[in-house]
This record gives structure tokens, C-alpha cells and sequence, in this order.
């Protein structure tokens, strides 16, 4: 089955810096590849999605990228704001998602 | 229009008790997933319902749980016998169609097994 491995487990930044998370999986089968933040007590919300025939994707602050070569996505998170802090989980689709295991990012205001 | 919806939001039970947990899903959404998130942990994939397809168990972690879903709508986790270590937060989301649509979670049901 599919094994998706995030990095860093823990980010801290301070405010106006980017943040970087990154992701491996495993299968090559997978094709759909969607980010969520999990802010504390409250449930994951989708922030951006990527599908593997796109190599990169931006909403306003956030960017994704693709690399279905080396099976790796990662996360960018431009000037970032303190509202921004939460667990931020990478996920990878064949049969049902797979979820990396989550990456709690602190923004020092 | 309304989200995914679960029942209880907390709950409350004793070791050796089972436990069902509620989730309505978003109306017109074919698939439903369950997870199960400990805390300070990421998500595991527990279950999946496609239309009237056969469900996927691929996740579940012991033959304690199982899970329904009727009319293709209302989906009910059953935990038998629960035990301590079942503690967890049970989310559940779902998604138009199955594997490559977005997923739209619940707020979950808090389960504490004491």
C-alpha cells in the first residue's frame, strides 16, 4: 500500500519568513495529492491540492509542488502570519488517502 | 449548504463497552472514509464506503470494529468490546466520488475508553 513520509515534523519561523514542508510516497500509482491544515481541536481543512498532471500550483500565499519522478510534494508558504500556525498534514490518493504523519508549524509574531 | 456532520461529539465509555458513532455525510457525496487520529498524531485511514460497492476494510485495526453505511447515506462505526488504547479522535469525510476528489471532514467524535 501507499506510504507517504512528511518532513519536519516541527517548523518554527518567524512572521514574514516562507515555510517549506515536504512529503515522499511510495506508490506510483497515486495521482491526486492534497494538503489540509489542522488547527488545534478543529478539523483538517483542504488548503490546496495538486493532481499529478500539473507539476506546480499557487493560491495567493501557498504554493505546491509536483515531482512524480522522484515522487516527492512539498508545501510553500509565503510570508507567513501567525494565523498560519497549525498541523499541516501532506496526503496521497490511490484507493483513499494516505496521510503523512503531520507537520506543526509555529510563526513567531 | 450543510457539511459533513457526526454524533456524539464527545463520548464517554468504559472498557469492555461498544460504542457507535454517527456520520452524515455531505448530500449527493458517494464516498465515505473513516479515521481515526490519537492524539498528536496524523490520520488513519480505518474504512471506505463507494456507492454500492463492497467497502473497503483495509484499515481496520482488529475485528472489534465495523462499520455500515445505509442507503448509501448515514454511515455508523461500531467499537465492540472497546479498550483503552480505541482513545482517539474518529473523523469522518467525504468526497463526490472516491480517489482524486476532495475530502471534507466532520468535526469528529472524541472517544475516551476509561
Amino acid at each position: 500500500g501507499e506510504n507517504v513520509e512528511q518532513h519536519p515534523s516541527t517548523l518554527s519561523v518567524q512572521e514574514g519568513d516562507s515555510a517549506v514542508i515536504k512529503c515522499t510516497y511510495s506508490d506510483s500509482a497515486s495521482n491526486y495529492f492534497p494538503w489540509y491544515k489542522q488547527e488545534l481541536g478543529k478539523r483538517p481543512q483542504l488548503i490546496i491540492d495538486i493532481r499529478s498532471n500539473v507539476g506546480e500550483k499557487k493560491d495567493q500565499r501557498i504554493a505546491v509542488t509536483l515531482n512524480k519522478t522522484a515522487k516527492h510534494f512539498s508545501l510553500h508558504i509565503t510570508e507567513t502570519q501567525p494565523e498560519d500556525s497549525a498541523v499541516y498534514f501532506c496526503a496521497a490518493s490511490g484507493r483513499a488517502l494516505t496521510f503523512g504523519s503531520g507537520t506543526r508549524l509555529q510563526v513567531q509574531p | 449548504g450543510a457539511g459533513v456532520s457526526q454524533s456524539p461529539s464527545n463520548k464517554v465509555t468504559e472498557k469492555g463497552k461498544d460504542v457507535e458513532l454517527r456520520c452524515d455525510p455531505i448530500s449527493g457525496h458517494t464516498a465515505l472514509y473513516w479515521y481515526r487520529q490519537s492524539l498528536g498524531q496524523g490520520l488513519e485511514f480505518l474504512i471506505y464506503f463507494q456507492g454500492n460497492s463492497a467497502p473497503d476494510k483495509s484499515g481496520l485495526p482488529s475485528d472489534r470494529f465495523s462499520a455500515e453505511r445505509t442507503g448509501g447515506s448515514v454511515s455508523t462505526l461500531t467499537i465492540q468490546r472497546t479498550q483503552q488504547e480505541d482513545s482517539a479522535v474518529y473523523l469522518c469525510a467525504s468526497s463526490f466520488t472516491r480517489g482524486g476528489d476532495t475530502q471534507y471532514f466532520g468535526p469528529g467524535t472524541r472517544l475516551t475508553v476509561l
